[in-house]
């Protein structure tokens, strides 16, 4: 495997339900990314991760709950979503996520749908 | 607040005419600039950056922009569209604010390549 991953690509879940997004890069970087991308609305930065420490949250509703076990895996975990949190689920990794001239890489994103 | 603009959410183009996808940012303080381009069901793949060296940017697939201090602008241009050029592209700037290493995106362009 190569570059970012995630999986799965696509997921249908009802509002009372709990799953989980997984995002692993094999690029050796040190800062993570989660990020939404919904129609008709920029890309929205949810929480960064940098050295495994989370540097951003913002203002996600506490139904999306990132974990950050090590510098090459990132999860976002979630819980009692509503339909208006389905989006295209992105993530990135950078170098060093403290350096504006670092180039994000970007995952192949996982399509959400809440039902 | 820190802002990018892009004019014109759909751009349509023959195969051979020139591209020119238009991005402003609003900064006292010139960013750090990037274009990345999402082809379907794909995350983001970068083109090019502007990282205060040379003002012209040669990018990824023909593609090359210039940095416009005075017009605070960075746009993206591509001499001669090819139909693989299809795609949505981003403008993000990085380096406002607290938060050095976040990107902030613009609303995105959706370019269209006519036969």
């Amino acid at each position: 495997e190569t570059g970012v991953t995630q999986t799965p690509r696509h997921l249908v879940m009802g509002m009372t339900n709990k799953k989980s997004l997984k995002c692993e890069q094999h690029l050796g970087h040190n800062a993570m990314y989660w990020y939404k991308q919904s129609a008709k609305k920029p890309l929205e930065l949810m929480f960064v991760y940098n050295f495994k420490e989370q540097t951003e949250n913002n203002s996600v509703p506490s139904r999306f709950s990132p974990e950050c076990p090590n510098s090459s895996h990132l999860f976002l975990h979630l819980h009692t979503l509503q339909p208006e949190d389905s989006a295209l689920y992105l993530c990135a990794s950078s170098q060093d996520g403290l350096d504006p001239r670092d180039t994000q890489y970007f995952g192949p994103g996982t399509r959400l749908t809440v039902l | 607040a820190q802002s990018v603009t892009q004019l014109g959410s759909h751009v349509s183009v023959s195969e051979g005419a020139l591209v020119l996808l238009r991005c402003n940012y609003s900064s006292s303080v010139p960013p750090y600039l990037f274009w990345y381009v999402q082809y379907p069901n794909q995350g983001l793949q970068l083109l090019l950056k502007y990282t205060s060296a040379a003002t012209l940017v040669k990018g990824i697939n023909g593609f090359e922009a210039e940095f416009k201090k005075s017009e605070t602008s960075f746009h993206l241009t591509k001499p001669s569209a090819h139909m693989s050029d299809a795609a949505e592209y981003f403008c993000a700037v990085s380096g406002l604010g607290g938060s050095q290493g976040n990107l902030i995106f613009g609303k995105g362009t959706k370019l269209s390549v006519k036969p």
